[in-house]
């Protein structure tokens, strides 16, 4: 079992343009969080899927979007770049009922915006 | 005030000693307590939760939680110069997926040899 994976590992972006990170969950597991950790802070939530829907979402402006496709993976993605959205975005799977005790970090992406 | 603190360090122990990381929190609704290690450049990894009050042992880690005082504790005996990362603390109000986890900004933690 691979585990959680996620892709890219790192990448470089221009402040405004648009970025997309992808997520592919731990087998057996049908939830996936983000979350955005800056340096020296701990995870800040982003938002949640499970079953192809967003069911919770922390306070990230609406340039923050994401799905979750019929195989359990997902993807971020970021608009309009600032400089702020630099950081490590982490996503986490779970089963649905034990998301908090049975979550499974990936090692991130980290994305620096220019 | 933030919901969870957690003191950032860095903590610097010598090999073999008896490591306390701690966090406080605000919200007595939490029931459930969880510790993640993060090495660097790597994602966390849960070490071990704790539900309601009381400790909980796992090896070398123990984790201990006071909700009168609204206090949590993750004790490492026998520290290693492996178990040298960042420490998170992270709370919830439940453990299904409906609750989303509130986490601490982590402890550093070096053990040197």
């Amino acid at each position: 079992d691979a585990g959680v994976t996620q892709s890219p590992t790192h990448l470089i972006k221009t402040r405004g343009q648009q970025v997309t990170l992808r997520c592919s969950p731990k087998s057996g597991h049908d939830t996936v969080s983000w979350y955005q950790q800056a340096l020296g802070q701990g995870p800040q939530f982003i938002f949640q899927y499970y079953e192809e829907e967003e069911r919770q979402r922390g306070n990230f402006p609406d340039r923050f979007s994401g799905h979750q496709f019929p195989n359990y993976s997902s993807e971020l993605n970021v608009n309009a770049l600032l400089l702020g959205d630099s950081a490590l975005y982490l996503c986490a799977s779970s089963p649905w009922a034990d998301s908090n005790t049975e979550a499974f970090f990936g090692q991130g992406t980290r994305l620096t915006v220019v | 005030q933030k919901e969870v603190e957690q003191d950032p360090g860095p903590l610097s122990v010598p090999e073999g000693a008896i490591v306390s990381l701690n966090c406080t929190y605000s919200n007595s609704a939490f029931q459930y307590f969880m510790w993640y290690r993060q090495y660097s450049r790597k994602g966390p990894e849960l070490l071990m939760y704790t539900y309601s009050s009381g400790n909980k042992e796992d090896g070398r880690f123990t984790a201990q939680v006071d909700k009168s005082s609204k206090y949590i504790s993750l004790f490492i005996r026998d520290s290693q110069p492996s178990d040298s990362a960042t420490y998170l603390c992270a709370m919830s109000l439940a453990a299904g997926g409906s609750y989303i986890p509130t986490f601490g900004r982590g402890t550093s933690l070096i053990v040197h040899p």
